[in-house]
């Protein structure tokens, strides 16, 4: 079955500290890989994406995510976080011509002042 | 608009009641979709449009819920006969493409349903 595994729910840092949000996914066939996060209050946005070519992707504000074929990984990663990235993070996957995109139960960051 | 917009953002029902809520999309985006999102997880798709042609209902957990965009802008998502298990938020996304390019999705605020 198609489904998509975020292996922390709640992840607590200081600030400066390096941040990885691991996700694996289950899905046959070529896959387009997101990240999206929902800050407080706010609407679910998208904080990158890979569709094809260079498996590391870099998004806004300074994170990145690499995608690796053949552990069906996308993690996300920044190397030193702020305060204001206090949110939940949502991995999701779609396949390349398929209609919805399946979403991981998400992963809680609260970063310590 | 600037955005996707939802309407209501909160709404308590009744349990047996029936309710509409609504999405406006970004201004001439092809596609829109409809998640389930309960709390503590991850939205859940339920259905797309593509235009106002509904494409793809495979996710609408029960005959009860019933989706339109008639005119290929506006989106309605009617519940039935409203029960205590689809208590959720329901969150709307709009993109440019179709799904057969490669896009992104721009979601909407959401509506949070509460059935009591």
């Amino acid at each position: 079955a198609q489904s998509v595994s975020q292996h922390n729910h709640h992840v607590i840092l200081s600030e400066a500290a390096s941040l990885e949000l691991g996700c694996n996914y289950s899905y046959g066939g070529t896959v387009n890989l997101f990240w999206y996060v929902q800050y407080p209050g706010q609407h679910l946005q998208l904080l990158l994406k890979y569709f094809s070519g260079d498996p590391l992707v870099k998004g806004i504000k300074g994170f990145e995510a690499e995608f690796i074929k053949s552990k069906f990984s996308f993690n996300l990663r920044k190397p030193s976080v702020q305060w204001s990235d206090t949110a939940e993070y949502f991995c999701a996957v779609k396949g390349s011509s398929a209609s919805k995109i399946i979403f991981g139960s998400g992963t809680r960051l609260s970063i310590r002042p | 608009g600037a955005g996707v917009s939802q309407s209501p953002r909160y709404k308590v029902a009744k349990r047996g009641q029936d309710v509409a809520l609504r999405c406006d999309p970004i201004s001439g985006h092809v596609s829109l979709f409809w998640y389930q999102q309960a709390l503590g997880q991850g939205p859940e798709f339920l259905t797309y449009f593509q235009n106002e042609a509904q494409l793809d209902k495979s996710g609408l957990p029960s005959d009860r819920f019933f989706a339109e965009r008639p005119e290929g802008s506006v989106s309605t998502l009617k519940i039935q006969r409203t029960q205590q298990e689809d208590s959720a938020v329901y969150l709307c996304a709009s993109s440019p493409h179709t799904v057969a390019d490669t896009y992104e999705q721009y979601f909407g605020p959401g509506t949070r349903l509460t059935v009591t």
